[in-house]
């Protein structure tokens, strides 16, 4: 089942923002929106926003999300050193009736 | 505190069976759908296989239909993966998801190696 376009990596100085993206198409991101998902090494994902601009209780404001047609993106600003981790993207596809996740960025912090 | 345990998960030769078993606890199980997700260095994280509150209701990725069933026990609290007809592709982590709006909870993950 095709999945969302990530870029493999970003890098950021430490306090700058970084814009992650994800591309999908009419029948996932530009139908039901996105989620973002972040996951340090060893650990199970954890959810950051849902539906394009919803974040979960206890997730930082300095993570946003929004969309602009098929392309999803996430905010992070102050970055810090925690924020290094890899991030993905994550919808409904209702062409393929099937959940579909991007291939994830990496994003480190300098 | 809103809980997913997995177990069951293990080596197993290709062609092999496995049951993957996901404790739920800190919310009311039945009122969600469940899902199964997997997660490898080669695929990233791949959506296996989803099943509503109730249970009459099941979807899978098209890479495991027919050799993989869902399944809950609401009394018990508890979501199940069998998984038939093993390939060496279906190696990975798997992770037992709630959904709602997204795959908002996680559970730790079971590792599954299927090889001679």
């Amino acid at each position: 089942q095709a999945g969302l376009t990530q870029p493999p990596s970003v890098s950021k100085d430490l306090r700058q923002t970084a814009t992650l993206t994800c591309t999908g198409n009419s029948n996932n991101v530009g139908n039901q929106g996105a989620a973002w998902l972040q996951q340090h090494q060893g650990h199970p994902p954890k959810l950051l926003s849902y539906r394009n601009d919803n974040r979960p209780s206890g997730i930082s404001e300095r993570f946003s999300a929004s969309r602009s047609g098929n392309t999803a993106s996430l905010t992070i600003t102050g970055l810090q050193p925690e924020d290094e981790a890899d991030y993905y993207c994550s919808a409904w596809d209702s062409s393929l009736s099937a959940w579909v996740f991007g291939g994830g960025t990496k994003l480190t912090v300098l | 505190e809103v809980q997913l345990v997995e177990s069951g998960g293990g080596l197993v030769q290709p062609g092999g069976s496995l049951r993957l078993s996901c404790a739920a606890s800190g919310f009311v199980f039945s009122s969600y759908w469940m899902h199964w997700v997997r997660q490898s260095p080669a695929k990233g994280l791949v959506w296996v296989s989803g099943i509503n509150g109730d249970g009459s209701g099941t979807t899978y990725a098209d890479s495991v239909k027919g050799r993989f069933t869902v399944s809950r026990d609401n009394a018990r609290h508890t979501l199940y993966l069998q998984m038939n007809s093993l390939r060496a592709e279906d190696t990975a982590v798997y992770y037992c998801v709630r959904e709602s709006a997204a795959f908002d909870i996680w559970g730790q993950g079971t590792m599954v190696t299927v090889s001679s």
